[in-house]
């Protein structure tokens, strides 16, 4: 049971938009920094969005984050093919059973 | 560019110990505002921060962990390490070695993982 928590899967057609969210509380979420990363089979996430918002340099504008309260959302629009993967969202915890928290990941297809 | 490269043994008996060493390059692992942390996979699961450690030697522990997990840093070598006592098969995972900011925005450098079973 992961602490954040996203839908196990979303879909939608090329070119079209999703989003997909992620739940938290208010040890994480509401009073810290959200990120989400990309996972392809067999290799290391990959940082996609840092600080809610923020995008690392090469990561194109299809690509967007938000936050309020005690929820998250990564946008991607234009869908591609090669966007197929696995995306995690992850913020710090301050519980005192916290450190660093993750979604249980949102498996993207496009169909 | 800042590289991370994990290492260590691929296969652990149940009861041992695992080591692992992440090692970077392309950058200073003393460099200030920086964590350098752990974070597990499990075959087919989601990701488990194990814990973060500072240059300075200061850590962060994920407490569901924290009694059987050593962390370490080595300056001169650019390294650091991860000490998993007393593994059993539910430690079977990929780890990664990544770095986090002191003001917690995110993990943005990861290693590309080591697979580490425990088996006899």
């Amino acid at each position: 049971q992961s602490v954040l928590t996203q839908p196990p899967s979303v879909s939608a057609a090329p070119g079209q938009k999703v989003t997909i969210s992620c739940s938290g509380s208010s040890s994480n979420i509401a009073n810290n920094f959200v990120s989400w990363y990309q996972q392809f089979p067999g290799t290391a996430p990959k940082l996609l969005i840092h600080e809610n918002t923020k995008r690392p340099s090469g990561i194109p504008d299809r690509f967007s984050g938000s936050k309020s309260g005690t929820s998250a959302t990564l946008g991607i629009t234009g869908l591609q093919t090669g966007d197929e993967a696995v995306y995690y969202c992850g913020a710090w915890d301050n519980s005192l059973s916290g450190g660093w928290v993750f979604g249980g990941g949102t498996k993207l297809t496009v169909l | 560019q800042v590289q991370v490269q994990e290492s260590g043994p691929g296969l652990v008996k149940p009861s041992e110990t695992l080591s692992l060493t992440c090692t970077v390059s392309g950058g200073s692992i003393s460099r200030s505002s920086y964590y350098w942390g752990w974070i597990r996979q499990p075959p087919g699961k989601g990701l488990e921060w194990i814990g973060s450690i500072y240059y300075s030697g200061t850590t962060y522990n994920n407490p569901s962990l924290k009694s059987r997990v050593t962390l370490s840093v080595d300056t001169s070598k650019n390294q650091v390490s991860l000490r998993l006592s007393s593994v059993t098969a539910a430690d079977t995972a990929v780890f990664y070695c990544a770095r986090h900011s002191t003001w917690f925005g995110s993990n943005d450098y990861w290693g590309q993982g080591i697979l580490v079973t425990v088996s006899s």
